[in-house]
């Protein structure tokens, strides 16, 4: 069974940096394509990044430059580094698969809520 | 970037049958995958590539797409099938991956 366990989500203050994690089980990241995707408060769901089986990594415009994806395949964990945070950064952050195909998210985490204010 | 437009709120009675329209420019081209998320839970996938389901995801679930409207269909709808609904694609023109605004379902 695919089990992901986002963690490392919590209040900071704009400007601020966080670290989140995705626990995966039940399947390789080193061989999986693996997503994060956001959902601010009473909002639409919005794809954030990938990182690819090779270690490609793609972005969206709203987070180009201050977000950062990465995997650790020995942890089996994928991680969304979050820089020069912004107010309408505030969202809970899904960790997903890309298993079945790249161009669907078939494995969701619970969500972690990244809350940004002063 | 390619946008998807869906209309914000469906209502339906037991029973009958939930249609959701998901519009794109030329959509058919495109694969369509859809998700429910139920509230305070995660989405789940419910169709993808415009008409297939996942493993445990009921037959009343189907979809379609044709022009420049896909369409989820939930039929004999259920208490339980109240959530909202986004409709998702890929576009290969900017590379990333799309969703619509979701539609909220009422069961009334």
């Amino acid at each position: 069974e695919v089990q992901l366990l986002e963690s490392g989500g919590g209040l900071i203050q704009p400007g601020g940096s966080l670290r989140l994690a995705c626990a995966v089980s039940g399947l390789p990241v080193s061989s999986n394509h693996l997503s994060w995707v956001r959902q601010a408060p009473g909002k639409g769901l919005e794809w954030v990044s990938i990182i690819y089986i090779g270690g490609s990594t793609y972005y969206a415009d709203s987070v180009k430059g201050r977000f950062t994806i990465s995997r650790d395949n020995s942890n089996n964990t994928l991680y969304l580094q979050i820089n020069s945070l912004r107010a309408e950064d505030t969202a809970v952050y899904y960790c997903a698969t890309n298993y079945g195909d790249l161009y669907y998210f078939d494995y969701w985490g619970q969500g972690t809520l990244v809350t940004v204010s002063s | 970037s390619y946008v998807l437009t869906q209309p914000p709120s469906v209502s339906v009675a037991p029973g009958q049958t939930a249609t959701f329209t998901c519009g794109g420019n030329n959509i058919e081209r495109k694969s369509v995958h859809w998700y429910q998320q139920r509230p305070g839970q995660a989405p789940v996938l419910v169709v993808y590539d415009d008409s297939d389901r996942p493993s445990g995801i009921p037959e009343r679930f189907s979809g379609s797409n044709s022009g420049n409207t896909a369409t989820l269909t939930i039929s004999r709808v259920e208490a339980g099938d109240e959530a909202d609904y986004y409709c998702q694609v890929w576009d290969h023109n900017s590379d990333h991956w799309v969703f619509g605004g979701g539609t909220q379902l009422t069961v009334l």
